[in-house]
């Protein structure tokens, strides 16, 4: 069973940078895409950006070049780093797998973190 | 980015009952789009990837169709654990994105 766990403070100062791991376990993390997406309380969910093991990454626009995203594969873990945090960016952070499914089907986030509450607040 | 929208945004309905929820997009996704459940306080929940195929797993109650910019899912006969809240995501172009979600409350 693929089971995901998200690691990290829960509370992090205005402007500085919010620090996040997740540990795979119950697949290879060579062989998948692993992303990270957000949910401020009481809102929707937002893509943060994703992962291959061969180190090729993407993310959003949206967050203006703060985001890295890294992969350790001898821990089975990969790890997200946003900078120049403010009290927008509070929210639960969930790493997931983003899988392939095959080329008609596309991509789906199919096994999920239990999420970490992230605060920003001096 | 691709927009989604959904209808509608909150839905009463009753155990036994069959429920239709629309995923509108920006712009042609093609079948990349993925539905998800989530419950209060846990982790989204793949029901639905490919516009249409169930994921392992899932109640055979649920089921998509759609193709292009219009999509649905829809839940045959509620259950109690079904009264939640769904979201939509498109995955034809990075960054993937979420529609609003619905929330389906008992009536």
């Amino acid at each position: 069973q693929v089971q995901l766990q998200e690691s990290g403070p829960g509370l992090v100062k205005p402007s500085e940078t919010l620090s996040l791991t997740c540990t795979v376990s119950g697949a290879s993390i060579r062989s998948y895409y692993w992303s990270w997406i957000r949910q401020p309380p009481g809102k929707g969910l937002e893509c943060i950006g994703y992962i291959y093991y061969s180190e090729s990454t993407n993310y959003n626009p949206s967050l203006k070049s703060r985001a890295t995203i890294s992969i350790d594969t001898s821990k089975d873990q990969f790890s997200l780093k946003l900078r120049s945090v403010t009290a927008a960016d509070t929210a639960v952070y969930y790493c997931a797998r983003q899988y392939l499914h095959d080329l008609s089907s596309g991509f789906s986030l199919d096994y999920w973190g239990q999420g970490i509450l992230v605060t920003v607040s001096s | 980015d691709i927009q989604l929208t959904q209808s509608p945004s909150f839905l009463s309905a009753s155990v036994g009952d069959r429920v239709t929820i629309t995923c509108r997009a920006s712009q042609d996704i093609s079948g990349f789009l993925a539905w998800y459940q989530q419950k209060p306080g846990k982790a989204p929940r793949l029901l639905i990837y490919g516009a249409s195929t169930l994921q392992s797993g899932v109640p055979s109650r649920f089921s998509g169709s759609g193709s292009g910019t219009e999509f649905t899912l829809t839940i045959s006969s509620l259950q109690p654990e079904d009264f939640t809240s769904y979201y939509c995501q498109q995955l034809n172009t990075y960054p993937f994105t979420f529609g609003p979600g619905t929330k389906v409350d008992i009536k």
